[in-house]
């Protein structure tokens, strides 16, 4: 059971580049989330899928899309990099059962865009 | 829209001091989720709260609820080196706004 994966760990982009972020859970969870983390900051949300076949907006949408490819997998696509999206990204899903949520992050992708 | 404010942002301790950080909300909460970040790593669940003046505990940590759903603290009891991180809160359930986080030194 990895939990929730990442790829890659690392990127380097030039800006105006594009790249996709995957990422992977298989805890059969129906919502998946991207967030970024500044330095020194919280995270925020930039998009959300709360079941498969479903995505939404979160705080910090823009310059980034998303595809809920199914249950499992879930990216994040940068068309064309900014400086102001060097960030850590982390990818995290959750399970509601009742009332009881609990949220899985993956390790982060770590971008840094010149 | 609905805000998280955490304080405080920064706290230093010695060892075997307590520590406790507030999470703020303007909006009432269904909900809240404490989460603990290791320097450089990912943040990890450690609870969640629902009902109004709930008191969980953890070993060291005390976690509680305001009786108006607005409120939230962790209070970690004579902190070792291993409680060194950032404590985020965070409320709702898609939708998750996040605190800032109140990031804890620990000396020996």
């Amino acid at each position: 059971n990895a939990g929730v994966t990442q790829t890659p760990k690392f990127q380097v982009l030039k800006t105006g580049q594009s790249m996709t972020l995957q990422c992977a859970q298989d805890m059969n969870h129906n919502s998946m989330y991207w967030y970024r983390q500044d330095p020194g900051m919280g995270l925020r949300l930039i998009y959300y899928s709360a079941s498969e076949g479903t995505t939404d907006k979160g705080e910090v949408p823009n310059g980034y899309n998303v595809s809920r490819l199914n249950k499992r997998e879930f990216s994040l696509r940068l068309e064309s990099a900014a400086p102001s999206q060097t960030s850590v990204y982390f990818c995290a899903s959750s399970e509601l059962r009742g009332s009881q949520f609990t949220q899985y992050f993956g390790p982060g992708t770590r971008l840094t865009v010149l | 829209g609905q805000q998280v404010m955490q304080i405080p942002q920064y706290q230093h301790v010695q060892e075997g001091e307590d520590f406790t950080t507030y999470c703020n909300s303007s909006t009432t909460l269904s909900n809240i989720q404490w989460y603990k970040q290791r320097p450089g790593g990912h943040p990890v669940f450690l609870i969640q709260l629902v009902k109004s003046g709930e008191v969980k505990k953890q070993k060291r940590l005390t976690f509680q609820f305001g009786e108006a759903k607005k409120n939230s603290s962790l209070h970690i009891t004579a902190t070792q080196t291993t409680d060194v991180g950032t404590y985020f809160c965070n409320g709702g359930y898609n939708k998750l706004i996040f605190g800032a986080g109140t990031r804890l030194a620990v000396h020996p």
